[in-house]
């Protein structure tokens, strides 16, 4: 069973606008969320996390926003560059830690 | 301050051999996980390990595969009698605590 779902295996944003990566889970025992940024060929890059007694965490051009009733969460990437073209995963783990489970990932597209 | 090391970064070996993948840890880190990415896929949990102890590996085949982190040395993943359909990339992660884990490169294992 999926307990994370990307269900945008891809996305393709314009320079300068706002990239929207999106996430849903089906655990209700996860309360931390975390996510990450890969290029092909390297390990995940650790990008932003939020707790779950957040609603929002924001850090320069990245926020993550968690909605817990809709379990769903989202990257918001503002404005976007060409560099941020990856593959994004959203992670989610109980009690704080251990095990992360990821999602399938979003391979995200930023045209000059 | 290296990141989270892990060795070979390719290893091609035939079926039926053995593969040994090898991770250290940032400095000062005592948690490590194992994750697998198959094509096209996102990443799987394998296995969570303290210095000597194994805390989880509910993500772990279980056969042939096996995993451990001895109080001096890397954490070693070791997969016995290789098939083709082990072939994927091995990451491995480290952490201070639980949470916020950190990726290396990862192992990319091909069978022939």
């Amino acid at each position: 069973d999926q307990q994370v779902k990307q269900n945008s295996p891809s996305l393709s944003v314009q320079e300068g606008r706002i990239s929207i990566l999106n996430c849903d889970y089906t655990n209700s025992m996860f309360d931390y969320f975390l996510w990450y940024k890969k290029y092909p060929a390297e390990g995940p890059t650790f990008l932003i996390s939020i707790s779950s007694i957040k609603d929002k965490n924001e850090d320069g051009r990245f926020t993550v926003f968690l909605n817990k009733s809709a379990k769903h969460l989202s990257l918001h990437i503002v404005p976007s560059q060409p560099g941020d073209s990856a593959v994004y995963f959203c992670a989610a783990s109980e009690n704080q830690g251990g095990k992360l489970i990821f999602g399938q990932g979003t391979e995200l597209s930023v045209k000059p | 301050n290296a990141g989270v090391m892990q060795n070979p970064r390719h290893l091609v070996r035939r079926r039926g051999q053995e593969a040994r993948l090898r991770c250290s840890p940032m400095k000062g880190h005592s948690h490590v996980y194992w994750y697998r990415q198959l094509p096209e896929e996102g990443l799987k949990f394998m296995v969570y390990l303290q210095k000597e102890n194994i805390i989880d590996e509910s993500g772990m085949p279980k056969e042939r595969f096996s995993a451990e982190f001895p109080k001096e040395g890397p954490s070693i993943l070791r997969i016995q009698q290789v098939v083709r359909g082990d072939s994927a990339a091995y990451f491995c992660a480290s952490s201070l605590l639980q949470a916020g884990a950190f990726f290396g490169q990862g192992t990319r294992l091909t069978v022939v």
